[in-house]
């Protein structure tokens, strides 16, 4: 059975800091891996998709990266701003077509 | 497109009704599904639609739940007779395949009384 963990579940960073978030997941038979943003109360909104051929993708600030074989993704956030204060949630697509989501990291960032 | 909808955006209703949360895809999508968020659980899938086709019912509680999609452009999450803690929020999603971006509906709030 896939399980996906995020550590950390929070985290709190002044403006301007580079932030590394992680997500690892326990069967590396996957078709790809989704990076979702969430606000309070709302729906979740996709940020980067990498395909199990892939080994990084990226959006303005935002770089995911994939190791399959070790069962891991990264989220990294350049120069953060308090605009970024959300939960991002990672999900991988199994290869019998679920979509699978981790626990996820709220993330404040301060001025 | 105008995305993913799910209506109503917030239900309350008493112990014991019935609910039924509706969703309706992206057009040409052919994946759904249906989530259910708590602050205990998280993101929770409780099942997914493949070409109309329910692939995997795991994740549905108990039996008081059921799912349909009778066409590619519509489905719908119902449950009889509802309890309090079903209250979470429901999130539908659709795909077009396995490789390519999920997206979700804003979700369904519902608070049973």
């Amino acid at each position: 059975k896939q399980e996906v963990t995020q550590i950390p579940a929070a985290l709190s960073v002044p403006e301007g800091e580079n932030l590394v978030l992680n997500c690892s997941f326990t069967d590396s038979a996957i078709y790809n891996l989704q990076w979702f943003r969430q606000d309070p109360g709302k729906g979740l909104t996709s940020l980067l998709l990498i395909q199990s051929s892939q080994r990084e993708q990226t959006s303005g600030r935002l770089n995911a990266s994939l190791d399959k074989s070790s069962g891991r993704s990264t989220l990294y956030i350049a120069a953060s701003q308090p605009g970024d204060s959300a939960t991002y949630l990672c999900a991988v697509r199994t290869n019998t077509d679920k979509l699978i989501f981790g626990t996820g990291t709220r993330l404040q960032v301060f001025p | 497109d105008a995305g993913v909808i799910q209506s109503p955006r917030h239900e309350v209703t008493e112990m014991g009704q019935e609910v039924t949360l509706r969703c309706k895809p992206i057009s040409g999508h052919n994946s759904l599904f249906w989530y259910r968020q708590t602050m205990m659980r998280g993101l929770e899938l409780l099942i997914y639609f493949n070409n109309n086709v329910p692939i995997d019912d795991s994740g549905m509680p108990e039996d008081r739940f059921s799912a349909k999609m009778p066409n590619a452009s519509f489905s719908t999450l119902k449950i009889q007779p509802s309890e309090p803690r079903d209250s979470a929020v429901y999130f539908c999603a659709s795909s077009l395949g396995g490789s390519v971006e999920a997206f979700f509906g804003q979700g369904t709030r519902l608070t049973v009384v």
